[in-house]
């Protein structure tokens, strides 16, 4: 299985809404609502940012958001501020695995 | 609060043997799959199998079936990641995490690093 498909790069200037999107198949992420977000700040473990598509877990901030719309999920984060740069990678449930995205870099300019 | 500790970084030569460990506690350790993610130096995650530690199953990610064991001691809350002969190409960090099946991780290590170099 391939990894899913993620930008390798965006950017936004603080205060902004940035959307990262998260690429699949109809085995994957079109298949089940279990598309999961990932934070990685240099040198720390991911964080764990939204599950099954759209929920945050306890402790999150509300600028974080997922949706997802056929084979496709997608991340936002609005009103950016400086602390959200950081590596962000996206998960799926597949029927014999879990599958990570290639991770997105998020420069806050 | 729901902790994974892993054990600490370790410095090996190729051909070398090498089993890390993670340790589980807050939680029923039992009841839910822990997995195993790669990140090489610079690069994403990559998912390599899962256990279970209430009765063992493991499953692997194609790409790393037969290159590494998984295994798990359910009376210490422990899960482990083995090798039996180390390549230079094994460098890298390794993250424990929990998991509910192939859904998600939720609660990760802090990682443990393994470097191999002659």
């Amino acid at each position: 299985q391939s990894a899913l498909t993620q930008p390798a790069s965006v950017s936004g200037s603080p205060g902004q809404s940035i959307t990262i999107s998260c690429t699949g198949t109809s085995s994957d992420v079109g298949g089940y609502n279990y598309v999961s977000w990932y934070q990685q700040h240099p040198g720390k473990a991911p964080k764990l940012m939204i599950y099954e598509v759209s929920n945050r877990p306890s402790g999150v901030s509300n600028r974080f958001s997922g949706s997802k719309s056929g084979n496709t999920a997608s991340l936002t984060i609005s009103g950016l501020q400086a602390e959200d740069e950081a590596d962000y990678y996206c998960s799926s449930y597949t029927s014999s695995s879990t599958l990570f995205g290639g991770g997105t870099k998020l420069t806050v300019l | 609060e729901v902790q994974l500790v892993q054990s600490g970084a370790e410095v090996k030569k190729p051909g070398e043997s090498l089993k890390i460990s993670c340790k589980g506690s807050g939680y029923s350790f039992t009841s839910y799959w822990i997995g195993w993610v790669r990140q090489m130096p610079g690069k994403g995650l990559e998912w390599m199998g899962i256990i279970y530690p209430g009765d063992s199953d493991t499953r692997y990610s194609p790409s790393f079936q037969g290159q590494v064991t998984i295994s798990a001691d359910k009376s210490i809350s422990t899960a482990y990641l083995q090798w039996s002969s180390l390549k230079a190409s094994d460098t890298a960090m390794y993250y424990c995490a929990r998991q509910l099946g192939y859904s998600y991780p939720d609660y990760w290590g802090q990682g443990t690093l393994v470097t191999v170099s002659s």
